[in-house]
């Protein structure tokens, strides 16, 4: 059965740092893994979507990697802004199932 | 281009009562789903379906209904509501998951069984 990580929990880091949100998985047979941005009480934003062929996708400020020999994703943010603070969640695509990560909830102080 | 609707954005029941969660999309299509979001539970996959009149469980189906006869709509029927059901109800769609494609998210719909 396939097992999505998210480490840490929460994270809280001071605005203007550079940060890296972990995601990690058992099994590494997956068509494709999307990261996910949700602010409390309010839907899903898809942030980056990569597919199992890729190594990485980047849109403005975020970065985010996908390494599946080791059943590991990373979701990279520079120059952290308040604005960014929410709930960070990762999703793997595999037999017509979308698993979740638990989610990291990142607080971006002013 | 509305992309995922969902209907009611909230809704109480009591112990016992039915009702129909309401999924619509405009964008064709094939993948639709259910999750339910829960405290430190996450997000989890209760009924799929990739394509009209198919539909397969998730992780958590038991206590829910589903059936897709349009591409547009699928609706989430919860036959008789229990307070273990209290939760926030998340459509999605996307064209086939096999095929790599983005998932596309509902606004929810929060539940509450007293």
């Amino acid at each position: 059965k396939q097992e999505v990580t998210q480490i840490p929990a929460a994270l809280s880091v001071p605005e203007g740092e550079n940060l890296v949100l972990n995601c990690s998985f058992t099994d590494s047979a997956i068509y494709n893994l999307q990261w996910f941005r949700q602010d409390p009480g309010k839907g899903l934003t898809s942030l980056l979507l990569i597919q199992s062929s890729q190594r990485e996708q980047t849109s403005g400020r975020l970065n985010a990697s996908l390494d599946k020999s080791s059943g590991r994703s990373t979701l990279y943010i520079a120059a952290s802004q308040p604005g960014d603070s929410a709930t960070y969640l990762c999703a793997l695509n595999r037999d017509d199932k979308i698993i979740f990560g638990k989610g990291t909830r990142l607080h971006i102080l002013p | 281009n509305a992309g995922v609707t969902q209907t009611p954005k909230f809704q109480v029941l009591k112990t016992g009562q039915s009702m129909t969660l309401q999924c619509a999309q405009d964008m064709n299509h094939e993948y639709m789903s259910w999750y339910r979001q829960d405290p430190g539970m996450g997000l989890r996959l209760i009924h799929y379906s990739v394509g009209a009149g198919i539909t397969d469980q998730g992780e958590v189906p038991n206590g829910y209904n589903v059936s897709r006869s349009t591409t547009e709509d699928f609706p989430l029927r919860l036959l008789s509501a229990a307070p273990s059901q209290t939760s926030v109800y998340f459509c999605a769609s996307s064209r086939k998951p096999g095929q790599g494609e983005m998932q596309y998210f509902g606004p929810g719909t929060r539940l509450t069984v007293t």
